[in-house]
């Protein structure tokens, strides 16, 4: 079965940084590009980053640019999302997903996970 | 990256048809044939329902069709019914390589 399972949410202070994972299996994770997305609290979708099958293509929305860096280790078919300097607009569900491709950003998120909480808070 | 542009919200009684636009720029929507539709159910993670303007994925309804004209892209439901009650997003790839998505639309299937 494929599936997608992320871990690493939770309770930080403004200013603080977090460590997103999200752990692959059911697939050869090394042959396809992978994505965050995020969702504040009643909000609508905001696509963050992705990254091509190795660390040597990512992008990033100009919200978190600078400050969120996105990595894999196809060795553990494992992405992950540090994020630092977090402001209180940071609070959402992130949640991975597998695109379509080895590229990014081209042929749809077919394969999504259920999401972490990450709440930026004083 | 400014967001692309859906309704609000749209409704239909079951068995009728419904269409969702969602209007970019020549930058996004209209630049690229990279529209992908997401259908979302609440407390749940998305779906793709529709995939390069107009391709399904495996295991999606027929009922459901994409289609672009210029800097809009719209998602059709035919045959309405309730499960199809749900959030749907349409999302497009930009010429900065990076993804921007709609701002989301409720359908209700009243």
């Amino acid at each position: 079965e494929v599936q997608l399972l992320e871990s690493g949410g939770g309770l930080v202070q403004p200013g603080g940084s977090l460590r997103l994972s999200c752990a692959a299996s059911g697939f050869t994770f090394r042959t396809y590009a992978m994505s965050w997305v995020r969702q504040a609290p009643g909000k609508g979708l905001e696509w963050v980053s992705g990254l091509s099958t190795t660390d040597f293509n990512t992008y990033y929305a100009d919200s978190v640019k600078g400050r969120f860096t996105i990595s894999r280790d196809n060795s553990k078919n494992t992405l992950y999302l540090q994020m630092n300097s977090l402001t209180t607009e940071d609070t959402a569900v992130y949640f991975c997903a597998k695109e379509g491709s080895s590229w990014p950003n081209y042929n749809g998120l077919d394969v999504w996970g259920q999401g972490t909480t990450v709440t930026v808070s004083s | 990256q400014s967001a692309l542009t859906q309704p609000a919200s749209v409704s239909g009684s079951p068995g009728q048809s419904i269409t969702i636009s969602c209007t970019g720029t020549s930058s996004d929507v209209g630049g690229y044939n990279y529209v992908s539709w997401y259908q979302q159910h609440p407390g749940k993670a998305p779906k793709l329902m529709i995939y390069d303007v107009s391709k399904r994925p495996s295991g999606v309804s027929n009922r459901f069709s994409g289609s672009k004209s210029g800097n809009t892209a719209s998602l059709t439901i035919s045959g309405l019914q309730a499960e199809d009650e749900a959030d749907y997003y349409c999302s497009s790839y930009t010429s900065s390589s990076t993804s921007v998505f709609g701002g989301g639309t409720k359908l209700t299937v009243l």
